[in-house]
């Protein structure tokens, strides 16, 4: 089974920082998928990634596969950015997804 | 467009009672899926359809049941609630199966048993 681990478990920082949340998983994967969750709100898909790089507005995600590890970045981070910040991978075989246990991010103004 | 909704939003149980939570999706989408989140887990899959008339467990199946009468409904069924079973809930669907398909999720329902 797929490992997925996440760092940091949480991270506060100050309004225009720039934020960087990792993800690590064990076994090869078919895509990556960063995911937001907003405090008592529901899941949106931020990136689907399975090589590269892709960047939407102030959000980049990249992935190596080789090493088995992805980035997901926030450039002049708002307090509206505050959310937890989940990874999941797609299995090949199976084709079901693992998740990671999220980053709660926070931005104080 | 809707895309995935769940309802109720909240729902308080005791424990034994049954209770169904909704899940549409007027995406016409062929995979659909239940999760729970718990405090400090990744989301776990319950169940899962890849398309009606078809169903299948997932990591935590017990004490749910689901069917697929239409490609757009996926009810999830709490047979006999258990304060274990408090949770939220997302439905979330794709166009097929597969971890390379976008996923899309409902808001959530929050499900306490007591």
């Amino acid at each position: 089974k797929n490992e997925v681990e996440q760092s940091p478990q949480n991270l506060t920082a100050q309004e225009g920082e720039f934020i960087t949340i990792n993800c690590s998983y064990s076994v090869g994967i078919s895509a990556l998928h960063w995911l937001q969750q907003h405090p008592g709100g529901g899941i949106v898909s931020l990136f689907m990634l399975s090589s590269g790089k892709k960047k939407h507005g102030r959000l980049i995600a990249t992935i190596n596969i080789q090493e088995k590890h992805s980035s997901l970045h926030i450039t002049a981070s708002h307090p509206r950015d505050s959310a937890v910040y989940i990874c999941a991978v797609g299995n090949f075989g199976n084709e079901k997804l693992t998740f990671g246990t999220g980053t709660r991010l926070t931005i104080i103004p | 467009n809707a895309g995935v909704t769940q309802t109720p939003k909240f729902q308080v149980l005791k424990t034994g009672q049954s209770m169904t939570l909704q899940c549409a999706q007027d995406m016409n989408h062929e995979y659909m899926s239940w999760y729970r989140q718990d405090p400090g887990m990744g989301l776990r899959l319950i169940h899962y359809s890849v398309g009606a008339g078809i169903t299948d467990q997932g990591e935590v199946p017990n004490g749910y049941n689901v069917s697929r009468s239409t490609t757009e409904d996926f009810p999830l069924r709490l047979l006999s609630a258990a304060p274990s079973q408090t949770s939220v809930y997302f439905c979330a669907s794709s166009y097929r199966v597969g971890g390379r398909q976008p996923q899309h999720f409902g808001d959530g329902t929050r499900l306490s048993i007591l």
